[in-house]
C-alpha cells in the first residue's frame, strides 16, 4: 500500500521559470492538501482539494500560484515565473473520506530557484 | 487566533530522559490536535493525535497530555533513544471544515547517547 508520491523529489528553476509539482494520493483517499515550508520553519496551509474541486485556497498567493487535482491522474501544484522567494519544500497531504481529520505526508519536493 | 505556539525551539535529551514539547492554541473551535514526526529531507510523519474530550492518550513511548481550559497541549517521549532525534511539529485543525492544519514552528530535539 503505497504512501503519498511526490515528484519530482528536488527541481531547480532558474528565475522566471514554471515550475510544476505533482501529488499522488494514497490509495482511496480523495482529499488532497498542499503545504510549504520555508528552511527553519513550520508548515503552512496553501491549498485543499477534492476531485475536481478546489475547496479552500486560503493560504495560497494570489498571483503565480494554482493547483488543480483533476479527475484523473495527480495533483499538481503550479508556480509560474518563479522567484528566489518560492524556494521552500512543498508537501502535499491526504487523507480518506472516513478520517479526514488524519493527513498523511509525502515526502515533499525542495524547490530551489537560481 | 489562528496561531499555534510551540516551544522549546530545540531540546537535547539524555539518552532514557524524558523530553517534553509544549504547545498552545487560541481558538477554542480547533478540535483535533496532532504530533508529526519529521527527519531531516523527508515528509512529516504522524506519531500520535488527540482530540479535547480526553486528557491523555498514549501509544507506546509517546504520550500526549491536553488539558483544554488552558487550551494546551504537549507531547512527552519517555525513555529517549538517539533515534529520536528529529523535529517535532504540534498542529490544529477543525476551525472551518476544511480541516487544515495550523502547525506550530517545531521542536528540534537532540537526543545524545
Amino acid at each position: 500500500n503505497a504512501g503519498v508520491m511526490q515528484n519530482p523529489r528536488h527541481l531547480v528553476r532558474r528565475r522566471g521559470q514554471e515550475a510544476r509539482l505533482r501529488c499522488s494520493p494514497m490509495k482511496g483517499h480523495s482529499h488532497v492538501y498542499w503545504y510549504r515550508q520555508l528552511p527553519e520553519e513550520g508548515l503552512k496551509f496553501m491549498v485543499y482539494l477534492q476531485k475536481e474541486n478546489i475547496i479552500d485556497e486560503s493560504g495560497m498567493p494570489k498571483e503565480r500560484f494554482s493547483a488543480e487535482f483533476p479527475k484523473e491522474g495527480p495533483s499538481i501544484l503550479r508556480i509560474q515565473q518563479v522567484v528566489r522567494g518560492d524556494s521552500a519544500a512543498y508537501f502535499c497531504a491526504s487523507s480518506p473520506l472516513s478520517t479526514r481529520e488524519t493527513q498523511y505526508f509525502g515526502p515533499g519536493t525542495r524547490l530551489l530557484v537560481l | 487566533q489562528q496561531q499555534v505556539k510551540q516551544s522549546p525551539q530545540s531540546l537535547i535529551v539524555q539518552k532514557g530522559g524524558i523530553s517534553i514539547i509544549n504547545c498552545a492554541y487560541e481558538n477554542t473551535a480547533f478540535d483535533y490536535f496532532p504530533w508529526y514526526q519529521q527527519f531531516p529531507g523527508k515528509g512529516p510523519a504522524l506519531l500520535i493525535a488527540i482530540r479535547p474530550d480526553v486528557s491523555e492518550k498514549k501509544e507506546g513511548r509517546f504520550t500526549i497530555s491536553f488539558n483544554k481550559s488552558a487550551k494546551q497541549f504537549s507531547l512527552h517521549i519517555m525513555d529517549s533513544q538517539p533515534g529520536d532525534s528529529a523535529t517535532y511539529f504540534c498542529a490544529a485543525s477543525g476551525t472551518s471544515g476544511t480541516y487544515k492544519y495550523i502547525f506550530g514552528t517545531g521542536t528540534r530535539l537532540k537526543v545524545l547517547a
